[in-house]
């Protein structure tokens, strides 16, 4: 049962233009959500995360929605970059026991951006 | 910023023999590491936690005789695969938690291993 889920396996953006990636959760104990950013052969890197307490956070071109009634995020990119070609991870965090935190992830969507 | 080492980046082996792979914080202290596995085209999935001067906790499904975990310092966690076999071959990546920067819930990975066994 995956509790992160991202249904698009692939996403193809022109150059410029917005690049919108989805996420939906079904853990309505998740609190933290945090999109990653991978190249081939490399580990994923962080890129933007945002709280439960919040709907929005922006960095750069990088924006983070959250729908908490929706159990739905998304990234956006805008202006999309031909270096902005990856997979992006949604990743999900809820606390167990001893006070750590575990992440899940989707499966990822791969962002191709065409110059 | 936090940096975490893994080698070796890609290893091929033979059916039956083990394999080793290291993670190293380098510019920080990590009690706690974290080992992932990816299948093509599937997720990132939690295999276990190491944790420094203890035993590491598996998580439910893995083999915790099959892959073996030594976090002997507060900068380094191993992986054992042991006797390997073809169904191991996969995309082994590890990560920590380093102090301060975005919160406790950011993990800082390591450049991945990918585990091809004959």
């Amino acid at each position: 049962d995956q509790q992160v889920k991202q249904n698009s396996p692939s996403l193809s953006v022109q150059e410029g233009r917005i690049s919108i990636l989805n996420c939906d959760y079904t853990n309505s104990m998740f609190d933290y959500f945090l999109w990653y950013k991978k190249y081939p052969a490399e580990g994923p890197t962080f890129l933007i995360s945002i709280s439960s307490i919040k709907d929005k956070n922006e960095d750069g071109r990088f924006t983070v929605f959250l729908n908490k009634s929706a159990k739905h995020l998304s990234l956006h990119i805008v202006p999309s970059q031909p270096g902005d070609s990856a997979v992006y991870f949604c990743a999900a965090s809820a606390l167990r026991g001893a006070g750590s935190y575990q992440l899940t992830f989707g499966k990822g969507t791969k962002l191709s951006v065409i110059p | 910023g936090a940096v975490v080492s893994q080698h070796p980046s890609r290893v091929i082996c033979k059916s039956g023999t083990s394999v080793k792979i290291e993670c190293r914080s380098l510019d920080f202290q990590a009690t706690t590491m974290f080992w992932y596995r990816q299948f093509p085209k599937q997720s990132l999935m939690l295999m276990a936690t190491s944790n420094e001067g203890s035993k590491a906790t598996y998580e439910q499904g893995v083999e915790k005789d099959k892959f073996l975990i030594n976090h002997a310092s507060l900068t380094l966690s191993t992986l054992t695969v042991t006797s390997a076999h073809p169904e191991d071959s996969s995309f082994y990546i590890c990560s920590a938690r380093p102090p301060g920067g975005a919160g406790a819930n950011v993990l800082t990975f390591g450049a991945g291993s990918r585990l091809t066994v004959l």
